[in-house]
């Protein structure tokens, strides 16, 4: 599975836009990009996953470019309750194992 | 709730110990996935097991065993236990196996903490 590349840390004002960012230049033309959520030392949570399109469910947006090297989740009105660890995941879907290979992801602090 | 069930949830043994730890994934699903997670390790893959066969395994030492029974629960076994065991154990579930698009549901973790 390919690598991915995140940023270690960011902050976020309650009620803005979250916009986190993953680098993933090595990824195959069939691997997929996930996103997962890990809130303080629960369960990973999982938020959303695209190949090529944008994505967009109830808790999030995905925005993946054209060349798909990189990918941005969006959380729209980003809450307290969005600080967490969020962990980029570039995973291949043909036949192996579909384990998840978790990075160090961004911490994502929403504040007041 | 994501429907998988730990236990126990939380566990404290002396080093050499032998624990078990237990996990029932959500119904219909036939996978199960063990991960740990230490504070210096990050969620590391340990095993996956497809409908009772091991399918993948990652860094998962000889120390250490897992199984998948007939109703798809599945137990991980920690023996020999040193003071690095100490870390939180996930189990996590999903429909498919291998080539699966699908998402995987974590439980809420069993913690381990070896004295």
């Amino acid at each position: 599975d390919a690598k991915t590349t995140q940023p270690p840390s960011m902050d976020c004002a309650e009620g803005r836009a979250a916009n986190l960012p993953c680098n993933h230049s090595t990824i195959s033309g069939n691997e997929y990009v996930y996103w997962y959520r890990q809130i303080h030392s629960q369960g990973p949570q999982y938020i959303i996953h695209g190949l090529k399109n944008n994505e967009t469910n109830e808790m999030a947006s995905l925005i993946i470019t054209e060349d798909r090297k990189s990918s941005t989740l969006i959380l729209p009105h980003a809450t307290l309750r969005d600080t967490a660890v969020y962990y980029c995941i570039v995973r291949a879907n043909t036949g192996t194992a579909s384990k998840l290979t978790f990075g160090t992801g961004t911490r994502l602090q929403v504040t007041l | 709730d994501s429907g998988v069930t730990q236990t126990p949830k939380h566990l404290i043994t002396a080093t050499g110990q032998r624990v078990t730890l237990r996990c029932s994934p959500r119904s219909g699903d036939l996978s199960v996935y063990w991960y740990q997670q230490s504070l210096d390790q990050g969620l590391q893959f340990l095993i996956q097991y497809y409908n009772g066969e091991e399918r993948a395994k990652g860094n998962i030492l000889e120390r250490f065993s897992a199984q998948q029974f007939p109703d798809l629960h599945s137990e991980l076994n920690l023996s020999s236990l040193e003071l690095g065991d100490s870390a939180l154990y996930f189990c996590a579930s999903s429909v498919g196996g291998g080539g699966a698009t699908g998402e995987l549901f974590f439980g809420e973790g069993s913690r381990l903490t070896v004295l």
